[in-house]
């Protein structure tokens, strides 16, 4: 099955530096990489996903990476916030013919320095 | 509209007891799951449903029993409690096989 590997568990910036967390997969036939952000006591919340046809996607001070070669796609955020600080995992899916199984990474504690 | 709703919050368990937990939404989505959360682990998949009345097997299902009766609700339950099961348990739904939507989580304590 696929495993997905992300680094690192912990970051720590200063408020307005940016922020990279990287993952790597192992299924070649994984199309679909969303990552998902988690605040304290509350469920992952979808913020950026890409699929394989693309190399790159931004949404305002969020972008992803995708390197289908190499098998890792990461995560950026730049001008970080305080409200930023929150646990983030990356997930990778097979293209499979019923329900997408999400493998998920084992998180990155990202907190934003004041 | 709710989105996704998990019942109950929290629960303590006496090993070898046995509980639901119950997951509803509001989105009319086809597709509902059932993670566990580990620390240092990540999510991991338990159960999954394609559509009412199906049910299928995740990563770790062990141990568990899912139901989807009824579109809204997927049910997850443990027959018999294990201190292993202590986690924390997140329900999540799709319309579509990509984009999941994550309830609040469930705390479990099985002692």
């Amino acid at each position: 099955g696929e495993n997905v590997e992300q680094h690192p568990s912990t970051l720590s910036v200063q408020e307005g530096d940016s922020a990279v967390i990287k993952c790597t997969y192992s299924d070649s036939a994984s199309n679909y990489f969303p990552w998902y952000k988690q605040e304290l006591g509350k469920g992952p919340q979808l913020i950026i996903d890409i699929r394989s046809n693309v190399g790159e996607k931004k949404d305002q001070r969020i972008a992803v990476t995708l390197n289908k070669t190499a098998k890792h796609f990461s995560l950026h955020i730049t001008e970080t916030q305080p409200e930023d600080s929150a646990v983030y995992f990356c997930a990778a899916s097979p293209p499979l013919g019923s329900a997408r199984q999400l493998t998920f990474g084992s998180g990155t504690q990202l907190t934003v320095l004041p | 509209n709710a989105g996704v709703t998990q019942t109950p919050k929290f629960r303590v368990l006496k090993t070898g007891q046995s509980m639901t937990l119950l997951c509803a939404q509001d989105m009319n989505h086809e597709y509902m799951y059932w993670y566990r959360q580990d620390p240092g682990m990540g999510l991991r998949l338990i159960h999954y449903s394609v559509g009412e009345g199906t049910t299928a097997k995740g990563e770790v299902p062990d141990g568990y029993n899912v139901s989807r009766l009824k579109k809204q609700n997927f049910l997850l339950g443990l027959e018999s409690a294990a201190p292993s099961q202590t986690s924390v348990y997140f329900c999540a739904s799709s319309y579509d096989t990509e984009t999941q939507y994550f309830g609040p989580g469930t705390r479990l304590l099985v002692l």
